[in-house]
């Protein structure tokens, strides 16, 4: 069975730091653009950071800096570093995984695989 | 960044009927729009891939619709199951989702 399993999160104090793992099975981490995806109680999802399968990164706004997306071909996991955390880092976070489909017209891409995502509580 | 609006943020709907969430683009996207449902502690499931094409193994009875700026997810005769919350995703650059639609039992 395909699938993506994150673990990691826990309640930690403003300023921690956090490992968050993604574990993945029936797909190789290293050959497919995986990201991370937050999403907050009461608000909308965000695309917290990518990786592609050449290694490149990106990372929105609110993170940048602070967080770290890296990979374990050998465990076939994907991890997500949180440095300085804040409250507003308080969201279930999720691992997905990026396909496109191409037609005549363009290249469309999606979100087609999600774990169950894991709670960060970020409080004193 | 492109600006996701979803409407209505709930929706009140009883088994059998059908409903439609819209989701209107802060500029043209094309058919660049996907949408997504959520239920807690459940995977988030992919419905709808640009706009309109159905994710394999998701039942017929969703289906969306539109293209640039306005979009459309339309669910007919409600399943039980189908009691969630919806988000729409634009992915021409720096994805972003909108607000979500919570859908309700009636």
């Amino acid at each position: 069975e395909v699938q993506l399993v994150e673990s990691g999160g826990t309640l930690i104090q403003p300023g921690g730091s956090l490992r968050l793992s993604c574990a993945a099975s029936g797909l190789t981490v290293s050959s497919n653009y995986l990201s991370w995806v937050r999403h907050a109680a009461g608000k909308g999802l965000e695309r917290v950071t990518i990786t592609y399968a050449d290694g490149t990164t990106f990372y929105a706004d609110s993170v940048k800096g602070r967080f770290t997306i890296s990979r374990d071909n050998s465990m076939n996991t994907l991890y997500l570093q949180m440095n300085s955390l804040r409250a507003e880092d308080t969201a279930v976070y999720y691992c997905a995984r990026d396909r496109n489909t191409k037609t005549t017209l363009a290249e469309y891409w999606y979100y087609d695989l999600w774990g169950r995502g894991t709670l960060v509580t970020v409080s004193s | 960044d492109i600006q996701m609006t979803q409407s209505p943020s709930s929706l009140s709907a009883s088994v059998g009927d059908r409903v439609s969430i819209t989701c209107r683009a802060s500029q043209n996207i094309n058919s660049h729009l996907n949408w997504y449902q959520l239920k807690p502690g459940r995977a988030p499931k992919l419905l709808i891939y640009a706009a309109s094409s159905l994710q394999s193994g998701v039942p017929s009875r969703f289906s969306g619709s539109g293209s640039g700026t306005d979009f459309t997810l339309t669910i007919s005769n409600l399943q039980r199951e189908d009691f969630a919350t919806y988000y729409c995703q634009q992915s021409v650059t720096a994805y972003t989702f909108g607000q979500g639609t919570q859908l309700e039992i009636k």
